[in-house]
């Protein structure tokens, strides 16, 4: 199994700051990595797959970037609406998911 | 569009089996890989298992024995069954579609992202 390890567990930000998280892998996955969001009550909400690729519809103040073993989702500018927790999965073997870091308002 | 629906028994008993369907509407059925996942209350997530349309299975291997994933393309259709269920067993049920077309994907040889979830089912295990 690949263990992904997600950091900080909690990052708090104001509104309109820059939010950086951080996802590491037990082992390389190259670049078969993608980033969730979920609010409660909701199912995830892909944003970022192939570690950089946005999906469809995702606003552009979101962006991955990495390979290999270590990983990092940068929301540019944070909305009101992007509080939330966010989850790395790695797919290069059978899919695990980090543990999540949830972003809160500061 | 794709649209996922999904239902099944939301409360059980320990040692009874879950049983839950997801339909899918719009987009191809038998052009992608079609998965389960659940989130315990509280906590993370953690895929269960996938099929493809001919019936190909893949699953967690920490489940495998206790997890049947079966199709029904006649309906866009597919379920899952866990059987000898206990309170670990308590999460938030999602279906969910690989993001990649099953051919992109299989020339891959990796597994797959997913872009579209179902609404999820809150099962219970409780005596």
């Amino acid at each position: 199994e690949i263990v992904m390890t997600q950091s900080p567990a909690t990052l708090s930000v104001s509104p309109g700051e820059r939010a950086t998280l951080s996802c590491r892998a037990s082992q390389s996955v190259s670049s078969n990595l993608a980033w969730y969001q979920q609010k409660p009550g909701q199912a995830p909400r892909l944003l970022i797959y192939g570690a950089s690729t946005r999906a469809t519809g995702i606003p552009a103040r979101f962006s991955g970037s990495g390979s290999g073993t270590e990983f990092t989702l940068t929301i540019s500018s944070l909305q009101s609406e992007d509080f939330a927790v966010y989850y790395c999965q790695q797919y290069n073997n059978w899919p695990s998911f980090g543990g999540g870091t949830k972003v809160e308002i500061k | 569009q794709v649209q996922l629906q999904q239902w099944g028994a939301g409360l059980l008993k320990p040692s009874e089996t879950l049983s839950l369907t997801c339909a899918v509407y719009g987009g191809s059925f038998s052009g992608y890989y079609w998965s389960w996942i659940r989130q315990p209350p509280g906590k993370g997530l953690e895929w269960i298992g996938e099929i493809n349309h001919s019936g190909s299975t893949n699953y967690n291997p920490s489940l495998k024995s206790r997890v049947t994933i079966s199709v029904d393309t006649s309906k866009n259709q597919f379920s899952l069954k866990l059987s000898s269920v206990t309170a670990a067993d308590t999460a938030v049920y999602y279906c969910a579609r690989g993001g990649y077309p099953s051919r992109f994907r299989e020339l891959r040889n990796a597994y797959q992202q997913f872009d579209y979830w179902g609404q999820g089912t809150l099962v219970t295990v409780s005596s």
